[in-house]
């Protein structure tokens, strides 16, 4: 597609579940990046792929979190045993990767909320 | 440590008149400087990126600015359309640190 996709748009869980959510980046782009944002707090970065490199989980908040990128582009995010503090819009974007022009295009999100 | 200031938090201005928005930062290896726009319900959008101070990029009423320490998103006669946040980022290596954003409202 033209943009970065997302799915689903909202999602809401109880507490103690699973969720995956989706990335489907801009073709071509080789650089993904999970993002959630919280109301009223900026970005925090989750996970970084880069083509075939080992990805950089450095933002991941706890071993709940998880995330893969298969075949160098669709990622998904997994948050096992979901809390309520896990609540957020989760923004992915991709880039064309190393080099100067590196801005982030951003999906419209994934809502989750946990009940 | 790396990181991003955005100021005002929030801003109200009356159709036509004019402001700026301020991104300060502290980043080791300044790879470039992102100015997004972000809609209610939405992800951001990409507007600029400017790479060294000095540089100016513009875009129909917006106008971005670089020194070596902060960037200024000017507005001029901003429309009721321009009602958004407003959010920057600077990059060093791969990542990418955000401001918490400046929401702007343009009133009629």
């Amino acid at each position: 597609g033209a943009g970065v996709s997302q799915s689903p748009s909202n999602k809401v869980t109880e507490k103690g579940k699973d969720v995956e959510l989706r990335c489907d980046p801009i073709s071509g782009h080789t650089a993904l990046y999970w993002y959630r944002q919280s109301l009223g707090q900026g970005l925090e970065f989750l996970i970084y792929f880069q083509g075939n490199s080992a990805p950089d989980k450095s933002g991941l908040p706890s071993d709940r979190f998880s995330a893969e990128r298969t075949g160098g582009s669709v990622s998904t995010l997994t948050i096992q045993r979901t809390q309520q503090e896990d609540s957020a819009v989760y923004l992915c974007a991709s880039s064309a990767g190393r080099g100067r022009t590196g801005e982030l295009f951003f999906g419209e999100g994934s809502r989750l909320t946990v009940l | 440590e790396d990181q991003v200031t955005q100021s005002p938090e929030a801003l109200r201005l009356q159709e036509g008149e004019s402001s700026s928005l301020n991104c300060s930062y502290t980043v080791s290896g300044l790879r470039g400087l992102f100015w997004y726009r972000q809609d209610p319900g939405k992800g951001p959008e990409f507007l600029f990126t400017l790479y060294s101070a000095g540089e100016e990029k513009e875009k129909e009423r917006l106008k971005a600015t670089l020194t070596k320490k902060e960037s200024f998103l000017h507005i001029t006669a901003p429309k009721p359309e321009d009602s958004a946040t407003y959010l920057c980022a600077v990059r060093t290596g791969n990542q990418f640190y955000f401001g918490t954003g400046t929401s702007l409202t343009v009133i009629p």
